[in-house]
């Protein structure tokens, strides 16, 4: 059974960090692109961050761009996100997920809640 | 970047109803649109991928059609468990979702 299993989240105050991770299981990590996708509460889904299978090439959605930095370890079947200079508006349940041609998000965890506020 | 338009933004319907979502891109997406179901306190579930591509596993009440930029999903026959907000994808972009109620 696929699973992917996000944990790390919580409460923060604005300028701080805090960092994701989401670990995979029942399919062969290694061989595909994955993503961070968020959803700020009774709001709709926003594409956040994305990995290439060895890494190689990352991208994000503008609005995190040199705040959010996002990494893997296919070793242990493992996707982070690190988050740095929060504000209010990222607060948000955070969802890893992994695509399959035409970047189609297949596979998804249960999510992790991010809560930035003072 | 391109912009993804969802109509309505929320749909009453019955048991037994056959309903359309659309969905419209700022520019030509050839068939690369997907639509996902979310549930509340859920994450999402692909539904279709492709445009017309029915994910394994969801019933075949479930249909996409379209391509260049304006595409639809229908249900043909709505089920108690089909009450969910709707989203459709390209790359980046989601559109801002079609609630449907009962």
């Amino acid at each position: 059974e696929v699973q992917l299993v996000e944990s790390g989240g919580g409460l923060v105050q604005p300028g701080g960090s805090l960092r994701l991770s989401c670990t995979a299981s029942g399919f062969t990590f290694s061989n595909y692109w994955v993503s961070w996708v968020r959803q700020p509460p009774g709001k709709g889904l926003e594409w956040v961050a994305q990995i290439k299978q060895d890494g190689s090439e990352k991208y994000y959605v503008g609005s995190v761009r040199g705040r959010f930095t996002i990494s893997r370890d296919n070793a242990k079947n493992s996707l982070y996100l690190q988050m740095n200079s929060l504000r209010a508006e990222d607060t948000a349940m955070y969802y890893c997920a992994s695509e399959e041609t035409g970047t189609r998000f297949v596979y998804w965890g249960q999510g992790t809640l991010v809560t930035v506020s003072s | 970047d391109i912009q993804m338009t969802q109509s309505p933004s929320s749909l009453s319907a019955s048991v037994g109803d056959r309903v359309t979502i659309t969905c419209r891109a700022s520019q030509s997406i050839d068939s690369y649109l997907n639509w996902y179901q979310q549930k509340p306190g859920k994450a999402p579930n692909l539904l279709i991928y492709a445009a017309s591509s029915l994910q394994t596993g969801v019933p075949s009440r479930f249909s996409g059609s379209g391509s260049g930029t304006d595409f639809t999903l229908t249900i043909s026959s709505l089920q108690p468990e089909d009450f969910a907000t709707y989203y459709c994808q390209q790359r980046g972009t989601f559109g801002q979702g079609t609630k449907l109620e009962i």
